[in-house]
């Protein structure tokens, strides 16, 4: 059973930049599946932030692109996302998601319990 | 973007119920439509992918359909546990995009 478990500040400031991790457990991050972050204000709806390969390759969400970093570390089987230039309307609660991708097939089927990130003075 | 629109954005049943809720895509998508459903305070989990596949675990009482721009999730007998809020999403181009959700209240 795959579990992901995100991980960071709770609390960054504006125009700062929001640093998250994502630890995978139960399975290999060096396996054929797009490690994913989508985030959620609070009472609000799902936002897809984007998605990383094993391989380092990336898509962003053309809406935050310009502000989205993410990485991944094989040898700790976990992925990052950074996000720059933050302000209030970034607060949010951010998951971590694996992709799961076979012929036709592309959902988000595994989800950390997602961490809430507070942008504020 | 592909532009998803759900309704009703509630709805208040009761146990036992059949309940539809629906989800329109702003252009047509085939059948790359997963459905979600989220609990407070908790993840979304996965309910349906392209349009009317159950994942393993998801019981039969939910059921997807449709293709192109409008779907539909379906389920047959509300039970006290299916009281969330159901979210649905386009896996046709990028970015995934998600509908605003439909949440389900217990009447």
């Amino acid at each position: 059973q795959v579990q992901l478990q995100e991980s960071g500040p709770g609390l960054v400031k504006p125009s700062g930049t929001l640093s998250l991790t994502c630890a995978v457990s139960g399975g290999s991050i060096d396996s054929s599946h797009w490690w994913t972050w989508v985030r959620q204000p609070p009472g609000k709806g799902l936002e897809w932030i984007g998605e990383i390969y094993q391989s380092g390759s990336t898509h962003y969400n053309p809406s935050l692109k310009s502000r989205v970093t993410m990485s991944v570390d094989k040898s700790k089987n976990q992925f990052s996302l950074k996000l720059s230039s933050v302000t209030a309307a970034d607060t949010a609660v951010f998951y971590c998601a694996r992709g799961f991708t076979s012929g036709s097939e592309y959902y988000f089927d595994y989800w950390g319990q997602g961490t809430l990130v507070t942008v504020s003075s | 973007d592909i532009q998803m629109t759900q309704s009703p954005s509630s709805l208040s049943a009761t146990v036992g119920d059949r309940v539809t809720l629906t989800c329109r895509a702003s252009q047509s998508i085939g059948r790359y439509l997963n459905w979600y459903q989220q609990k407070p305070g908790k993840a979304p989990k996965l309910l349906i992918y392209l349009a009317s596949s159950l994942p393993s675990g998801v019981p039969s009482r939910f059921s997807g359909s449709g293709s192109g721009t409008d779907f539909t999730l379906t389920i047959s007998s509300l039970q006290p546990e299916d009281f969330a809020t159901y979210y649905c999403q386009q896996s046709h181009s990028s970015p995934p995009t998600f509908g605003q959700g439909t949440k389900v209240e217990i009447k």
